[in-house]
């Protein structure tokens, strides 16, 4: 198929940390993505692992890949209000060149 | 650094006007990329160019007509526009193909 999937909302409280899911289809992908778009933006790409990779850490950020699973997350530890946007997967799809975004989950962060 | 603007931010059409939205970009990429994002949806790849004269289909092209005169500008127009087009429209581009992306701000469309 070739939907990404994730759901579509999450709200966590200040300091928490977010866990945010996705799953994707095709297990040719090469790399994949993290974006984070913030109210009135464009997509700025966040992170992102080769899918040799099994984990990614950039300073609060975690990617954890499981590839058996197709399962992409996104840690983002002790939540600022600053971190409220909306979160899209996306998967590069190597032998079509292709990359496929998620529906996207808006992060609510609550005081 | 401006990196990719597009212009205008916001656009209410009538059904059957035609519009052209703008994009630029002054990091001299040659890869550039229309998307349309509808809610609760991810984003959909419209047209896309590898360099100045080159143009190509992607998922959902019908409707839409690009053109690539420049490495700056990747303009994309709507001949007649319809309810179906309604969505935010964004523009990326790359130095090297998909594998990083950087995104204007979007242009919200909506057409009545």
């Amino acid at each position: 198929g070739e939907d990404v999937e994730q759901s579509l909302f999450l709200s966590v409280r200040e300091g928490d940390s977010s866990v945010i899911n996705c799953t994707y289809t095709d297990s040719s992908s090469t790399y994949l993505y993290w974006y984070k778009q913030e109210p009135g933006a464009g997509l700025q790409l966040l992170t992102y692992i080769f899918s040799n990779m099994d984990m990614k850490q950039d300073q609060r950020l975690t990617v954890l890949l499981n590839k058996k699973d197709k399962h992409l997350s996104l840690r983002i530890a002790d939540t600022q209000t600053g971190d409220s946007a909306i979160y899209f997967c996306a998967e590069l799809r190597q032998g079509a060149q292709k990359l496929v975004f998620g529906q996207g989950t808006r992060l609510t962060i609550n005081p | 650094n401006a990196g990719v603007t597009q212009t205008p931010k916001f656009r209410i059409l009538k059904i059957g006007q035609s519009m052209t939205l703008q994009c630029t970009q002054d990091m001299n990429h040659n890869y550039m990329y229309w998307y349309r994002q509808d809610p609760g949806m991810g984003l959909k790849l419209i047209y896309y160019s590898v360099g100045a004269g080159i143009t190509d289909k992607g998922e959902v092209p019908n409707g839409y007509n690009v053109s690539r005169s420049t490495t700056e500008d990747f303009p994309l127009r709507l001949e007649l526009a319809a309810p179906s087009q309604t969505s935010v429209y964004f523009c990326a581009s790359s130095s090297g193909g998909l594998e990083k992306l950087f995104f204007g701000s979007g242009t919200q469309l909506s057409v009545l």
